[in-house]
């Protein structure tokens, strides 16, 4: 079974800090994606990367920036945390050849 | 950028009853996912369709895909309280890029 896990199930965090939160999946898929969900929004890309070095921006990449140094982690910065960035955030992974996405549990992110 | 639309945005029924969810999107596709969100989680894979198949089952669940009115729907038949969660169809812009996920419907099964 693909497993894709996330570093913290909760957050709480204040305004101006760095916020730093990790994916890790087990299957060696070289496509990771970071999503944010709000409600009534649904769920909108950040950013995503194509393999291990490679980043691109998804449709509200603002106030985010991305780490791929191995392949089987993908890091979301926040560099600095702001209030608007409450949210939930969900990591998923596939293989370069497969559709199917698989996600992490998510991340709720409170930011005081 | 939205592609995919889910209708309605809530459902609410009995145990044992059947739920239809629908999707509508945007652009031609090569294929269309449907997933499920339990509460505060993450999202699940429940089946996928590509644009050369009309209908697929797996399980409880239906799924049919209708290219020339660029839609979808998702039977779940004989519905469990264990059903209740959001679902959402989702589709890639176009290639391998990433999903682009509806705001989902939120089902509640009544027991």
């Amino acid at each position: 079974d693909v497993k894709v896990t996330q570093s913290s199930r909760y957050l709480v965090k204040r305004t101006g800090e760095k916020v730093f939160l990790e994916c890790v999946q087990d299957m060696d898929h070289e496509n990771m994606f970071w999503y944010r969900q709000d409600p009534g929004l649904g769920l909108r890309l950040i950013y995503f990367s194509y393999d291990v070095k490679m980043k691109e921006k998804g449709d509200i990449p603002e106030g985010y920036s991305v780490s791929r140094e191995k392949k089987e982690r993908f890091s979301l910065i926040l560099e600095s945390a702001s209030t608007n960035q409450t949210s939930m955030y969900l990591c998923a992974s596939r293989t370069r050849v497969e559709d199917t996405q698989y996600f992490g549990p998510g991340t709720r992110l409170t930011v005081l | 950028s939205q592609q995919g639309e889910e209708d309605p945005q809530a459902l609410s029924i009995q145990e044992g009853e059947n739920a239809t969810m629908n999707c509508s999107y945007k652009t031609s596709i090569n294929n269309l996912q449907w997933y499920r969100q339990n509460s505060g989680r993450g999202l699940v894979h429940l089946i996928l369709i590509r644009s050369n198949e009309r209908e697929k089952h797996s399980g409880r669940l239906r799924v049919t895909l209708d290219t020339s009115k660029k839609s979808s729907s998702l039977l779940i038949t004989a519905s469990r309280a264990a059903d209740t969660a959001s679902y959402f169809c989702a589709t890639p812009f176009s290639g391998n890029t990433p999903l682009v996920f509806g705001k989902g419907t939120r089902l509640s099964v009544i027991a």
